[in-house]
């Protein structure tokens, strides 16, 4: 069974300043993986994926995440904050075994943006 | 385009009640997916209907079912509801085949009291 962990649930940076949320994952075999945020009351926006190919992935907003196996991780990085960034991000992964696996997600890390 | 159209945005029910949610798929995709997301935690997956039958199913107990319709819109139904059951429940979207990823709904968010 896949797992997903996001160490620390809340992440404060200034404006201007590095975003980096980790996330590390637990299978087999290596899984698609995705990075979703999530703005109070709403549901989940999809900001990025791997599946296969080059493991550095561009978002949208400026985010992109890096996949490495050997490190069984996939770090989210913004390199300058916006206030607009703040929100709930959770990482999640799919098992890439067939259509429509399901999403096993982490529990989410909350961002907050200092002016 | 519309996306993932889920119906009610809130919903309080009472211990006991039975509850439903409904969810249209964005258009072109065949396959709906439900999930639970408590507060503070992250989704947690309860089941996915393709061509009107539950393909796969997550560690939820049978008071929650389900159903997909023929235009591909789903419901979720929850019986006996619990204090435990107050959540936001998203719906995500998806093609059987040729599969490249899932769009969520904004979702219904339960409150038992």
């Amino acid at each position: 069974a896949q797992s997903v962990t996001q160490l620390g649930s809340h992440v404060s940076v200034s404006e201007g300043a590095l975003v980096l949320l980790r996330c590390n994952y637990s299978s087999s075999v290596p899984p698609y993986l995705f990075w979703y945020v999530q703005y109070p009351n709403q549901g989940l926006q999809l900001l990025l994926k791997y599946t296969t190919g080059a493991t550095l992935v561009k978002g949208i907003n400026g985010f992109e995440a890096e996949f490495k196996k050997s490190e069984t991780s996939f770090h989210l990085t913004k390199p300058s904050a916006h206030m607009s960034d703040a929100a709930e991000y959770f990482c999640a992964a799919l098992a890439p075994t067939g259509a429509n696996s399901k999403l096993t997600f982490g529990k989410g890390i909350t961002l907050s943006v200092r002016p | 385009d519309a996306g993932v159209t889920q119906s009610p945005t809130h919903l309080i029910k009472t211990r006991g009640q039975q509850v439903t949610l409904r969810c249209s798929p964005k258009s072109g995709h065949d396959t709906v997916s439900w999930y639970q997301q408590a507060l503070g935690q992250g989704p947690q997956f309860i089941f996915q209907y393709y061509e009107e039958e539950e393909r796969q199913r997550g560690n939820f107990p049978d008071r929650f079912s389900g159903h997909q319709f023929p235009n591909y819109s789903s419901e979720l139904n929850v019986n006996a509801l619990l204090l435990g059951d107050s959540a936001l429940y998203l719906c995500a979207s998806s093609s059987y085949r040729g599969w490249w990823g899932y769009t969520f709904g904004s979702g219904t968010r339960l409150t038992v009291v």
